[in-house]
Formats: structure tokens, C-alpha cells, sequence
């Protein structure tokens, strides 16, 4: 099964457009579909986007889920950001009959 | 609104089994088209899918897990749950469970989560 990479933690000001990027080790990040989560400190996560690209209903339109695959990676950006996005956030992904998680990446907004 | 919650013992002797019920609020696991799973979280640590499961059809584990784990439901109290033998610190974690509500079998996304509960092995 192939990997999916994080960076370990991104800062950014708040007002501010921070992308978070997650890098598929091998095969095509086109082949299987992206999901997003959002883990704040002491709760469950939450997802943000799913299918590369799609909002789930009450997400704020200021998160956006692409993928690149001349990179071979998705991006989760978020753009005028809000200390309330401080969070730790998932990539994830599937092949076969399993299922693989990004490390995460701690973004602090400050 | 569908809810989940995890139960069980928050503490476990190394080499034995944990054992963890997820109940279901909200929504039916046998009548739904939906996966059910359960994730862990080791503290501090990221996100480890544990396995999957489809209401009269499969279900699928993690490579990594397979051997030690089995997810067993009952319908009739809309409940199921997660049985994991032979533990270790290591296996110390928060463990969700979450329905999958994507189309495709395991695919995600995990759309619905419970809160979470610490299990801590240790003697």
C-alpha cells in the first residue's frame, strides 16, 4: 500500500491563505478519491472535504480540497483564516479494501 | 441526528482483550447503506483505520491488525463493536467509531464520529 505525507505543523496569520499539502509515496493521486479532516485539541475529528473537492454541508466555502497530480499530492487551503481553524489536520485515502491516514499537519494560526 | 458513542473498559491488562461497544442513535445500522467502522488515535499520535463493516455483507480489517481483531454488531440493539486480543502498551489509544459515508466500500469519508474513548494497557 502506498503512503500518504504530511508536513508536521504550518503556521500562518490570521486573514491569511495557508495550503496544506499531503503527498501520495506511490500510484496516482487521481486513482482513489481525498478526504480532509479537522481535529481540534480534545475532540473527534470532523470532515472538511471529501472526493478531492467536495464541501460537506456547513463547511465554510473558505476550505478548498484540489489535487495536483504532476505532484502526485492533494491540498487542503483555507483561505482568510480564523484562529478557530487551529487544528490538526488529516488527509485520507484507500486502496483496495483498506484504508490510509495522512500523519496530519498542526496548523497554528497565529 | 445521528449519533454514536463508544463504551467499554478504559483500562486493559497486557496480553488480554479489549473489547469496546459503539451505540447508534439516530439512524438504524441495518437498515442504512452504510459502512460502520473504528479508528484509533495513540496519544499524541495521527489517525490508524482499524476496520470496516457493511450491514449483512463484509468486512474488511487493517493488514496490520487483521490477526488480532474482529468487529462483530447487534442489529437488535443497534449497536456494534470491536474485539482486539492479545494487547499491548502499544495498543493504548482513543478509539472512535464512525459511520462511512461515502458510496464506495471503505473508501470514506468518515462523516460521523463518537466522541471517543482512552483505553490505556497497562498491569
Amino acid at each position: 500500500n502506498f503512503m500518504l505525507t504530511q508536513p508536521h505543523s504550518v503556521s500562518e496569520s490570521p486573514g491569511k491563505t495557508v495550503a496544506l499539502s499531503c503527498t501520495r509515496s506511490s500510484g496516482s493521486i487521481a486513482s482513489n478519491y481525498v478526504q480532509w479532516y479537522q481535529q481540534r485539541p480534545g475532540s473527534a475529528p470532523t470532515n472538511v472535504i471529501y472526493d478531492d473537492d467536495q464541501r460537506p454541508s456547513g463547511v465554510p466555502d473558505r476550505f478548498f480540497g484540489s489535487i495536483d497530480s504532476s505532484s502526485n499530492s492533494a491540498s487542503l487551503t483555507i483561505s482568510g483564516l480564523k484562529t478557530e481553524d487551529e487544528a490538526d489536520y488529516y488527509c485520507q485515502s484507500y486502496e483496495g479494501d483498506n484504508v490510509i491516514f495522512g500523519g496530519g499537519t498542526k496548523l497554528t494560526v497565529l | 441526528q445521528l449519533q454514536l458513542q463508544e463504551s467499554g473498559p478504559g483500562l486493559v491488562t497486557p496480553s488480554e482483550t479489549l473489547s469496546l461497544t459503539c451505540t447508534v442513535s439516530g439512524g438504524s445500522i441495518s437498515i442504512s447503506s452504510y459502512y460502520w467502522g473504528w479508528i484509533r488515535q495513540p496519544p499524541g499520535k495521527g489517525l490508524e483505520w482499524i476496520g470496516s463493516f457493511y450491514y449483512g455483507g463484509n468486512t474488511y480489517y487493517n493488514p496490520s491488525l487483521k490477526s488480532r481483531v474482529s468487529i462483530s454488531v447487534d442489529a437488535s440493539k443497534n449497536q456494534f463493536s470491536l474485539s482486539l486480543n492479545s494487547v499491548t502498551a502499544a495498543d493504548t489509544a482513543v478509539y472512535y467509531c464512525a459511520r462511512d459515508g461515502g458510496f464506495r466500500a471503505v473508501a470514506g469519508p468518515f462523516d460521523f464520529w463518537g466522541p471517543g474513548s482512552l483505553v490505556t494497557v497497562s498491569s
